[in-house]
């Protein structure tokens, strides 16, 4: 199966900051990767698919890049609502993988 | 909008069995996949299973295939996940969610229930 890591694992931040979140696959998902946002207590919300598409509804300050094996979430200035834990998961292969999470917190 | 409904929170005891449900709704229920997806306390999103209600095409995750059943009832846009026997390791937050074809084989989640939480406790 393919395995697929975040960094960091947890990440302080301040409002109106630009972060950045790394999610590396074993092996190469081509542009086959969707990142989610979860806040506490409620279900996962998608935000990006196919690597770079920004899903209906999410606001343009988030962004995905990447292929192959190496993908980034950005948030170009933090929001008090974004304060979250965000998710990859890679749609290449049948495993269909999620990443172990990245919480963003407040500093 | 599409909405997916749940079922509400259950707490059982090992060996039990348990059927929990997803209630569908503005979009064709039966042309579209929908499956689950399971988060243990704590922990990150594990895909368990998905279907097709038209044609009843079933496809589960390895680490759930024999666990589990997933099954539609098309006449009422609604979903389940069954159990015939719980373990306390079942405990966990189930999620319903509408899976997208993507890749040739893959599948991601565009819209998602608001989640049952399983309890199996002795």
């Amino acid at each position: 199966d393919i395995q697929m890591t975040q960094s960091p694992s947890t990440l302080s931040a301040s409002v109106g900051d630009r972060v950045t979140i790394t999610c590396r696959a074993s092996q190469s998902v081509s542009s086959w990767l969707a990142w989610y946002q979860q806040k506490p207590g409620k279900a996962p919300k998608l935000l990006i698919y196919k690597a770079s598409s920004l899903e209906t509804g999410v606001p343009p300050r988030f962004s995905g890049s990447g292929s192959g094996t190496e993908f980034t979430l950005t948030v170009s200035s933090l929001q008090p609502e974004d304060f979250a834990t965000y998710y990859c998961q890679e749609y290449s292969s049948f495993a269909w993988t999620f990443g172990q999470g990245t919480k963003v917190e407040i500093k | 909008e599409v909405q997916l409904v749940q079922s509400g929170a259950e707490v059982k005891k090992p060996g039990e069995s348990l059927r929990i449900s997803c209630k569908a709704s503005g979009f064709h229920f039966a042309t579209s996949w929908i499956g689950w997806v399971r988060q243990m306390p704590g922990k990150g999103l594990e895909w368990m299973a998905i279907i097709y209600p038209r044609v009843s095409d079933v496809r589960y995750s390895p680490s759930f295939q024999g666990q589990v059943t997933i099954s539609v009832d098309p006449s009422i846009s609604t979903a389940y996940l069954q159990w015939t026997s719980l373990k306390a390791s079942d405990t966990a937050i189930y999620y319903c969610a509408r899976p997208i074809s993507g890749s040739y084989q893959g599948f991601y989640f565009d819209s998602w229930g608001q989640g049952t939480l399983v309890t199996v406790s002795s």
